[in-house]
C-alpha cells in the first residue's frame, strides 16, 4: 500500500520561513512532487525531487532523502499569497517507464498571517 | 508544458443520473489519469486511462461506476454513473509524457454537486 504523511495545518507570519515535512512509504518510487493548491483551484506544480538532496527554486526549496522516506518543502520570505494547501505526492512508476500514477498526502493547509 | 481543458467546469446533477467529463490536451501525451478530490480532502487517484484498452482502476473504484475512455493520445472521458450525493467532488484529469517526466500537469477540474 501507499502511505504518505504530512501535517494537517501550519501557520506562520509574513517574511518568515516555514518547513513542511512529508514522510512516505510506497511500493515503488520514481520521484516526489510538491504542489500548491489554492481553494477552488487545481494544483499547481512547485517542485520535483528524484535524487537525494536539495532543489532550490526561488523562494521555494525541496529536499529529499530516499533512504529515510522523507522530504520537506521550505518556503522563505513568506507572503500572504502563500496561504494555500501544499500537497506532497509520490510517483509509483509504470513497469518499463519513468512515468506513473501519483499518490498524494492529505495536504498541509498553510496560513500566513500579516 | 501542456494546455489541458475539462468540460464541464461545473455541474449540478440529480441523484441517479450520470455525467460524462471530458479532458482535452493540446498535445499528445503518454499517460492520462483521473483523480477525485472530495470537499476538504486531498487528491485520490481513480484510474489510469489507457489508450485503446481498458482503464486501470485503483482499489475502491470500479468500471461500472466510473467508466473511462481514451480513444487517442489527446482525449479522455470519465463518466460518473448512477450518482449519489457522496459523489460530489472535484474531478481532475492529469497528464504526463516522457519528454517532461519531472512534472504531472493537472486540468482545471470539474466541480460536481449531486443533489
Amino acid at each position: 500500500g501507499q502511505n504518505i504523511d504530512q501535517p494537517t495545518e501550519m501557520t506562520a507570519t509574513e517574511g518568515a520561513i516555514v518547513q513542511i515535512n512529508c514522510t512516505y512509504q510506497t511500493s515503488g518510487f520514481n520521484g516526489l512532487f510538491w504542489y500548491q493548491q489554492h481553494a477552488g483551484e487545481a494544483p499547481t506544480f512547485l517542485s520535483y525531487n528524484v535524487l537525494d538532496g536539495l532543489e532550490e527554486k526561488g523562494r521555494f526549496s525541496s529536499f529529499l532523502s530516499r533512504s529515510k522516506g522523507y522530504s520537506y518543502l521550505l518556503l522563505k520570505e513568506l507572503q500572504m499569497k502563500d496561504s494555500a494547501s501544499y500537497l506532497c505526492a509520490v510517483r509509483d512508476p509504470e513497469r518499463g517507464s519513468t512515468l506513473g500514477r501519483l499518490y498524494f498526502g492529505r495536504g498541509t493547509q498553510l496560513t500566513v498571517w500579516p | 508544458s501542456a494546455v489541458i481543458s475539462q468540460k464541464p467546469s461545473r455541474d449540478i446533477c440529480q441523484r441517479g443520473t450520470s455525467l460524462t467529463i471530458q479532458c482535452q490536451v493540446d498535445s499528445q501525451v503518454t499517460m492520462m489519469f483521473w483523480y477525485r478530490q472530495q470537499p476538504g480532502q486531498s487528491l485520490t487517484l481513480i484510474a489510469t486511462a489507457n489508450q485503446g484498452s481498458e482503464a486501470t482502476y485503483e482499489s475502491g473504484f470500479v468500471i461500472d461506476k466510473f467508466p473511462i475512455s481514451r480513444p487517442n493520445l489527446t482525449f479522455s472521458t470519465l463518466t460518473v454513473s448512477n450518482m449519489s450525493p457522496e459523489d460530489s467532488s472535484i474531478y481532475l484529469c492529469s497528464v504526463e509524457w516522457e519528454a517532461v517526466y519531472n512534472e504531472q500537469f493537472f486540468g482545471p477540474g470539474t466541480r460536481l454537486t449531486v443533489l
